[in-house]
């Protein structure tokens, strides 16, 4: 059973802290990594992908991934209310393979 | 800049409808989903297909068929809706390894 395990939170952080969120992966298979943010009541918004170990960064996020650990992480810099929401890892494999998901973690910052 | 298009963002049916949910995307992908997602499940996956004509059972397809018969659309049917097919819908298309998006999802009510 290919599984994406995330630790469901909530996690708390203050407003301009960095938010740490983890994600480990049983498939090796897997190839490629999203992260997702999705608001209360809205549908999953990509905000990164990475396939190649190291780090990716985009603006205040940025993407980790360790494919011998099987582990991909997002971190969130000068953290903002706006930032919380439900952040969702998903593992994709090559065409015709599924994207799988965790079960997501929330974050909330407070301001 | 509409990449993933649900039919409908609510939809309210009766127990022993045959429902149908369409999807739409505008981005030639080859990988189309269907997940579910209920409070403390998840995503869950029902149907992928990786092509027109092909289709792949995911996690929980009890309940469910799927079409693709154009590249562009992936329709979900509930034969016969019952209540505990009250849900929310996503759809979601790919291009590995580096896009993967959803649309707004349905939240189908089923009385």
């Amino acid at each position: 059973q290919k599984e994406v395990e995330q630790n469901s939170g909530p996690l708390s952080v203050p407003e301009g802290a960095i938010a740490s969120l983890n994600c480990t992966y049983s498939d090796r298979g897997s190839q490629s990594f999203f992260w997702y943010r999705q608001y209360s009541g809205k549908s999953p918004e990509l905000i990164m992908f990475i396939y190649s170990n190291g780090d990716k960064e985009d603006g205040r996020f940025t993407a980790q991934l360790n494919k011998a650990s099987q582990y991909v992480s997002l971190l969130i810099r000068d953290s903002q209310p706006s930032d919380s929401a439900t952040y969702l890892c998903a593992g994709g494999g090559p065409a015709g393979t599924a994207l799988i998901f965790g079960k997501g973690t929330t974050l909330s910052v407070s301001s | 800049d509409v990449k993933v298009t649900q039919s409908s963002r609510y939809l309210v049916k009766r127990t022993g409808e045959k429902v149908f949910l369409e999807c739409v995307q505008d981005m030639d992908h080859e990988n189309m989903f269907w997940y579910r997602q209920d409070p403390g499940l998840g995503l869950r996956l029902i149907y992928f297909s990786y092509d027109v004509k092909m289709k792949e059972k995911g996690d929980i397809p009890e309940g469910y068929s799927v079409s693709r018969e154009k590249k562009e659309r992936f329709s979900l049917i509930l034969e016969s809706a019952s209540t505990n097919q009250t849900s929310m819908y996503l759809c979601a298309s790919s291009f590995p390894p580096v896009e993967a998006f959803f649309g707004q999802g349905t939240r189908l009510t089923v009385v």
